[in-house]
């Protein structure tokens, strides 16, 4: 079946320091979008890609989408306490639904 | 902010119990999930509708049914709970268009079956 898959899994980081999570595809995907899950609360749309090679900027967080459509990363750059949370990618493989990864818990160290 | 509701927020309740969770929202959406998720853990679909009169099963098998009568409500019904549904279930809807879609999610529905 299309999966996605996200690594790592986990990662703990020091308060300031980046952080990075990849999702990545067996299959061409059409778009990919970003979810941010706080602790305790439910995913909240972050952005979309659906270009080759696009790249996207939200204040620290930097969105890049894979020249094949295949994999996605998505950097924080200096995190803070309020970064804290898991971090999902979704693919859509062109069928109108949606294929969460697996996800990336981000704990910050203060 | 999105105005998809969940209710009841938390349900403690005995074996052999039947509950139906409630799912609505207000945006007009034609389609909605139902995603089972274990705290931290991913996301796993369970149910969805691309409108009024459709139902599939999502990609994780469930004992759960679900109905789709109107546009705004999406109900999910346990016909007797046992605690391996102990779950976060999360509802939620996009407008559908096309590809792009963005999936607006409820609150949460935290259930714990003894």
């Amino acid at each position: 079946g299309q999966q996605v898959m996200q690594i790592p899994q986990y990662q703990h980081v020091q308060e300031g320091e980046d952080f990075t999570t990849y999702c990545n595809s067996s299959t061409t995907l059409s778009n990919i979008q970003w979810y941010k899950q706080r602790p305790g609360g439910h995913p909240v749309f972050l952005i979309q890609l659906v270009k080759s090679g696009e790249v996207k900027k939200q204040k620290r967080l930097t969105f890049q989408f894979g020249e094949a459509k295949k994999n996605s990363s998505l950097h924080i750059t200096a995190t803070q306490t309020t970064d804290v949370g898991t971090y999902f990618c979704a693919g859509n493989f062109g069928n109108e639904k949606l294929t969460f990864g697996t996800g990336t818990r981000l704990t910050i160290i203060p | 902010e999105a105005d998809i509701y969940q209710t009841p927020r938390y349900l403690v309740i005995g074996t052999g119990k039947k509950i139906t969770l409630e799912c609505s929202q207000t945006m007009g959406h034609d389609k909605m999930y139902w995603y089972q998720q274990d705290p931290g853990m991913e996301l796993h679909l369970i149910h969805y509708s691309y409108g009024v009169n459709s139902t599939e099963k999502g990609d994780l098998s469930s004992e759960s049914t679900v109905s789709r009568i109107r546009t705004e409500h999406f109900p999910l019904t346990l016909e007797s709970a046992r605690p391996s549904h102990t779950s976060q279930y999360l509802c939620a809807s996009s407008s559908g268009l096309g590809t792009q879609e963005t999936q607006y999610f409820g609150p949460g529905t935290r259930l714990l079956v003894l």
